[in-house]
Protein backbone atom coordinates (compact mmCIF):
# COMPACT_ATOMS: atom_id res chain seq x y z
CA UNK A 1 0.00 0.00 0.00
CA UNK A 2 0.88 4.10 0.19
CA UNK A 3 3.49 4.88 2.66
CA UNK A 4 4.19 8.01 3.71
CA UNK A 5 7.27 8.49 5.67
CA UNK A 6 8.45 10.71 7.98
CA UNK A 7 11.86 11.62 9.48
CA UNK A 8 12.96 12.20 12.30
CA UNK A 9 10.84 10.56 13.83
CA UNK A 10 12.44 12.01 16.98
CA UNK A 11 14.23 15.00 17.95
CA UNK A 12 15.77 17.02 20.36
CA UNK A 13 17.11 20.27 19.42
CA UNK A 14 17.92 23.08 21.85
CA UNK A 15 16.12 26.26 22.59
CA UNK A 16 17.01 28.77 19.91
CA UNK A 17 17.94 26.21 16.95
CA UNK A 18 16.28 25.06 14.05
CA UNK A 19 14.99 22.37 12.88
CA UNK A 20 13.55 20.05 9.95
CA UNK A 21 11.07 17.59 9.55
CA UNK A 22 10.95 15.81 6.43
CA UNK A 23 7.78 14.07 4.88
CA UNK A 24 8.06 11.97 1.78
CA UNK A 25 5.10 10.09 -0.67
CA UNK A 26 6.75 6.83 -0.71
CA UNK A 27 5.15 5.26 -3.98
CA UNK A 28 2.77 7.94 -5.38
CA UNK A 29 3.24 11.46 -6.31
CA UNK A 30 1.35 13.68 -3.95
CA UNK A 31 0.22 16.99 -5.45
CA UNK A 32 -1.17 18.37 -1.75
CA UNK A 33 0.18 17.81 1.83
CA UNK A 34 -1.08 18.90 4.65
CA UNK A 35 0.74 19.39 7.86
CA UNK A 36 -0.76 19.02 11.25
CA UNK A 37 0.20 19.50 14.66
CA UNK A 38 -1.56 17.34 17.87
CA UNK A 39 -1.78 19.35 21.47
CA UNK A 40 -1.59 17.27 24.55
CA UNK A 41 -5.37 16.14 25.02
CA UNK A 42 -6.19 17.23 22.21
CA UNK A 43 -7.05 16.76 18.25
CA UNK A 44 -5.03 17.23 15.70
CA UNK A 45 -4.66 20.90 14.18
CA UNK A 46 -4.06 21.27 10.86
CA UNK A 47 -1.34 24.00 10.71
CA UNK A 48 -0.85 24.87 6.31
CA UNK A 49 -1.62 23.30 3.13
CA UNK A 50 1.67 23.22 1.14
CA UNK A 51 0.37 22.17 -2.84
CA UNK A 52 3.55 21.12 -4.99
CA UNK A 53 5.52 24.53 -6.81
CA UNK A 54 3.25 27.16 -4.85
CA UNK A 55 3.45 28.47 -1.69
CA UNK A 56 2.16 27.11 1.45
CA UNK A 57 -1.46 28.40 2.85
CA UNK A 58 -1.35 28.76 6.54
CA UNK A 59 -4.27 28.30 9.13
CA UNK A 60 -5.17 31.54 10.99
CA UNK A 61 -3.00 31.62 14.43
CA UNK A 62 0.01 29.59 12.23
CA UNK A 63 3.26 31.68 12.11
CA UNK A 64 4.36 30.84 8.51
CA UNK A 65 7.77 32.99 9.40
CA UNK A 66 8.43 30.28 12.23
CA UNK A 67 7.10 27.22 10.23
CA UNK A 68 8.38 26.99 7.30
CA UNK A 69 6.95 24.47 4.94
CA UNK A 70 8.47 23.86 1.60
CA UNK A 71 7.15 21.15 -1.21
CA UNK A 72 9.91 21.24 -3.86
CA UNK A 73 8.77 18.17 -5.37
CA UNK A 74 5.64 15.88 -5.99
CA UNK A 75 7.23 13.50 -3.62
CA UNK A 76 8.92 15.70 -0.55
CA UNK A 77 7.64 18.37 1.60
CA UNK A 78 9.38 19.96 4.50
CA UNK A 79 8.06 21.87 7.56
CA UNK A 80 10.77 23.35 9.05
CA UNK A 81 10.57 25.14 12.73
CA UNK A 82 13.01 28.59 13.20
CA UNK A 83 14.07 29.43 16.20
CA UNK A 84 12.27 26.78 18.28
CA UNK A 85 10.88 27.44 22.18
CA UNK A 86 10.13 24.73 24.07
CA UNK A 87 6.20 25.30 23.74
CA UNK A 88 6.94 24.07 19.76
CA UNK A 89 7.36 20.80 21.72
CA UNK A 90 4.81 18.70 20.11
CA UNK A 91 3.90 15.74 17.81
CA UNK A 92 3.56 16.99 14.12
CA UNK A 93 1.99 14.79 11.36
CA UNK A 94 1.93 15.42 7.71
CA UNK A 95 -0.32 13.55 5.84
CA UNK A 96 -0.38 13.64 1.28
CA UNK A 97 -3.34 13.71 -0.78
CA UNK A 98 -2.43 11.98 -4.05
CA UNK A 99 -5.73 13.64 -5.63
CA UNK A 100 -7.32 10.80 -6.77
CA UNK A 101 -10.28 10.51 -3.86
CA UNK A 102 -10.88 11.78 -0.30
CA UNK A 103 -10.18 8.41 1.22
CA UNK A 104 -6.50 8.22 -0.45
CA UNK A 105 -5.12 10.80 2.47
CA UNK A 106 -2.21 9.29 3.63
CA UNK A 107 -0.38 9.98 7.27
CA UNK A 108 3.36 10.03 7.57
CA UNK A 109 3.86 8.21 10.99
CA UNK A 110 4.75 11.51 12.70
CA UNK A 111 7.79 13.57 14.36
CA UNK A 112 8.30 13.81 17.98
CA UNK A 113 9.90 17.31 18.10
CA UNK A 114 11.57 18.41 22.00
CA UNK A 115 12.98 21.49 22.31
CA UNK A 116 14.96 22.00 25.57
CA UNK B 1 -16.33 26.26 16.97
CA UNK B 2 -15.94 22.65 16.90
CA UNK B 3 -17.40 21.76 13.33
CA UNK B 4 -16.80 18.11 14.69
CA UNK B 5 -17.76 16.90 17.92
CA UNK B 6 -16.69 14.00 19.64
CA UNK B 7 -18.16 14.10 23.25
CA UNK B 8 -17.17 11.21 24.49
CA UNK B 9 -13.66 11.91 25.38
CA UNK B 10 -13.18 7.80 26.68
CA UNK B 11 -15.08 4.60 26.59
CA UNK B 12 -13.91 1.02 28.25
CA UNK B 13 -15.68 -2.03 26.76
CA UNK B 14 -15.52 -5.77 27.45
CA UNK B 15 -13.43 -8.02 25.17
CA UNK B 16 -16.21 -9.51 22.71
CA UNK B 17 -18.58 -6.88 23.22
CA UNK B 18 -19.64 -3.98 21.05
CA UNK B 19 -18.22 -0.67 20.87
CA UNK B 20 -19.73 2.32 19.37
CA UNK B 21 -18.26 5.68 18.97
CA UNK B 22 -20.13 8.57 18.39
CA UNK B 23 -19.52 11.62 16.09
CA UNK B 24 -22.09 14.69 15.69
CA UNK B 25 -21.26 17.90 13.17
CA UNK B 26 -22.62 20.78 12.45
CA UNK B 27 -21.47 21.82 8.67
CA UNK B 28 -23.84 20.53 6.50
CA UNK B 29 -21.66 20.85 3.48
CA UNK B 30 -19.85 17.59 4.57
CA UNK B 31 -19.98 15.28 2.37
CA UNK B 32 -17.20 12.45 3.64
CA UNK B 33 -16.75 10.82 6.80
CA UNK B 34 -13.63 9.37 7.97
CA UNK B 35 -13.01 7.23 11.20
CA UNK B 36 -9.00 6.79 12.02
CA UNK B 37 -7.07 5.14 14.93
CA UNK B 38 -3.78 6.48 16.35
CA UNK B 39 -1.79 4.23 18.80
CA UNK B 40 0.77 6.81 21.00
CA UNK B 41 3.75 8.42 19.31
CA UNK B 42 2.13 7.33 15.73
CA UNK B 43 0.37 8.14 13.20
CA UNK B 44 -3.13 8.22 12.78
CA UNK B 45 -4.31 5.20 10.75
CA UNK B 46 -7.18 5.47 8.15
CA UNK B 47 -10.09 2.97 9.17
CA UNK B 48 -13.19 2.94 7.07
CA UNK B 49 -15.07 6.36 5.58
CA UNK B 50 -18.22 6.61 4.47
CA UNK B 51 -19.96 9.33 1.54
CA UNK B 52 -22.84 11.31 2.70
CA UNK B 53 -24.68 9.55 -0.30
CA UNK B 54 -24.85 6.33 2.15
CA UNK B 55 -25.92 5.32 5.47
CA UNK B 56 -23.65 2.67 6.23
CA UNK B 57 -20.50 1.01 5.36
CA UNK B 58 -19.26 -2.38 6.55
CA UNK B 59 -15.45 -3.69 6.52
CA UNK B 60 -15.05 -6.59 9.14
CA UNK B 61 -15.43 -5.35 12.40
CA UNK B 62 -16.02 -1.82 11.61
CA UNK B 63 -19.01 -0.06 10.63
CA UNK B 64 -19.64 3.24 10.22
CA UNK B 65 -23.31 4.26 10.41
CA UNK B 66 -24.34 7.66 9.19
CA UNK B 67 -27.24 9.72 10.14
CA UNK B 68 -27.32 13.04 7.73
CA UNK B 69 -30.85 14.34 9.21
CA UNK B 70 -29.32 14.53 12.97
CA UNK B 71 -25.65 15.17 11.59
CA UNK B 72 -24.36 12.44 13.26
CA UNK B 73 -22.28 9.01 12.33
CA UNK B 74 -21.08 6.29 14.75
CA UNK B 75 -18.11 3.56 14.31
CA UNK B 76 -19.50 0.11 15.74
CA UNK B 77 -16.51 -2.17 16.48
CA UNK B 78 -18.01 -6.05 17.06
CA UNK B 79 -16.25 -7.83 18.73
CA UNK B 80 -14.01 -5.71 20.25
CA UNK B 81 -10.52 -6.75 21.03
CA UNK B 82 -7.55 -6.07 23.28
CA UNK B 83 -6.41 -4.30 20.42
CA UNK B 84 -8.34 -2.13 19.48
CA UNK B 85 -7.57 -0.10 22.52
CA UNK B 86 -6.05 3.23 20.54
CA UNK B 87 -7.75 6.63 20.51
CA UNK B 88 -10.32 7.05 17.56
CA UNK B 89 -10.72 10.33 15.62
CA UNK B 90 -13.71 11.20 13.29
CA UNK B 91 -12.96 13.76 10.57
CA UNK B 92 -15.04 15.07 7.98
CA UNK B 93 -14.19 17.26 4.83
CA UNK B 94 -16.50 18.72 1.95
CA UNK B 95 -14.48 18.36 -1.66
CA UNK B 96 -11.07 18.75 -1.52
CA UNK B 97 -10.80 20.58 1.78
CA UNK B 98 -8.62 19.35 4.72
CA UNK B 99 -9.89 16.79 6.88
CA UNK B 100 -11.57 18.61 10.37
CA UNK B 101 -10.75 16.36 13.52
CA UNK B 102 -12.82 15.51 16.18
CA UNK B 103 -10.74 15.79 19.53
CA UNK B 104 -10.51 11.83 19.56
CA UNK B 105 -12.34 9.38 22.12
CA UNK B 106 -9.73 6.86 24.10
CA UNK B 107 -11.19 3.65 23.93
CA UNK B 108 -9.79 0.86 25.67
CA UNK B 109 -10.80 -2.97 25.56
CA UNK B 110 -10.47 -4.66 29.11
CA UNK B 111 -9.58 -8.69 28.61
Amino acid sequence: GAVVSQHPSRVICKSGTSVKIECRSLDFQATTMFWYRQFPKKSLMLMATSNEGSKATYEQGVEKDKFLINHASLTLSTLTVTSAHPEDSSFYICSAYPGTGLNTIYFGEGSWLTVV
Amino acid sequence: DQQVKQNSPSLSVQEGRISILNCDYTNSMFDYFLWYKKYPAEGPTFLISISSIKDKNEDGRFTVFLNKSAKHLSLHIVPSQPGDSAVYFCAASSGNTPLVFGKGTRLSVIA
